[in-house]
């Protein structure tokens, strides 16, 4: 079955760029969404299709695909941005999940 | 504005069953593939089941499959989980989560219900 790998936890400077990688085999083929999960919530859909983003999430959330890894980046962090951020895709068996990425903003 | 409503989630003994439902609004549910997805205490997202608009396609983790049932009554917008022979490991929040339409993206989700398997 289908993997992907994140790290457990990154940390980012308040105000800095923070980047949250997805590693998976050849995942630049594959259409990668990501989630943000605040503490005690339901995840909520920031980045869809790779790079899209739904109605309602900042400009400061994009995201690329290419090769092995896909990266959601967020720009100029905010306390607010604090969160676990899991990346997905679909593949023959189900749903497909990252362990997700603890962030931390400093 | 889409809304999911789930239910049903409690504390049930090892070898138990319960069901868990999910009240949808805001869309046209029988356009809508329909996911439960679950996470463990501490844990990350796990995908367990979907079905499509008209209920006829099912398709499970392997960790559930023979043990769940997923399934829809599109009269009353609601979505329901049928979980027997309940382990220790099947205890997590599930989310009930719409499908996009045209994509393979979960999007909006509910607000989870937890289910705790223990004696």
């Amino acid at each position: 079955s289908y993997e992907l790998t994140q790290p457990l936890s990154v940390s980012v400077t308040l105000g800095q760029t923070a980047t949250i990688t997805c590693g998976g085999d050849n995942i630049g083929s594959r259409n990668v969404h990501w989630y943000q999960q605040r503490p005690g919530q339901a995840p909520v859909l920031v980045i869809y299709r790779d790079s899209h983003r739904p109605s309602g999430i900042p400009d400061r959330f994009s995201g690329s695909n290419s090769g092995n890894t896909a990266t959601l980046t967020i720009s100029r962090a905010q306390a607010g941005d604090e969160a676990d951020y899991y990346c997905q895709v679909w593949d023959s068996s189900g749903g497909v999940f990252g362990g997700g990425a603890k962030l931390t903003v400093l | 504005e889409v809304q999911l409503v789930e239910s049903g989630g409690g504390l049930v003994q090892p070898g138990g069953s319960l069901r868990l439902s999910c009240t949808a609004s805001g869309f046209t549910f029988t356009n809508n593939w329909m996911h439960w997805v679950r996470q463990a205490p501490g844990k990350g997202l796990v995908w367990v089941s979907r079905i499509n608009g008209d209920g006829t396609l099912t398709t499970y983790a392997d960790s559930v499959k023979g043990r769940f049932t997923i399934s829809r009554d599109n009269a009353k917008n609601t979505l329901s989980l049928q979980m027997n022979s309940l382990r220790a490991d099947d205890t997590a929040v599930y989310y009930c989560v719409k499908w996009a339409e045209g994509g393979t993206w979960f999007d909006p989700w509910g607000q989870g219900t937890l289910v705790t398997v223990s004696s």
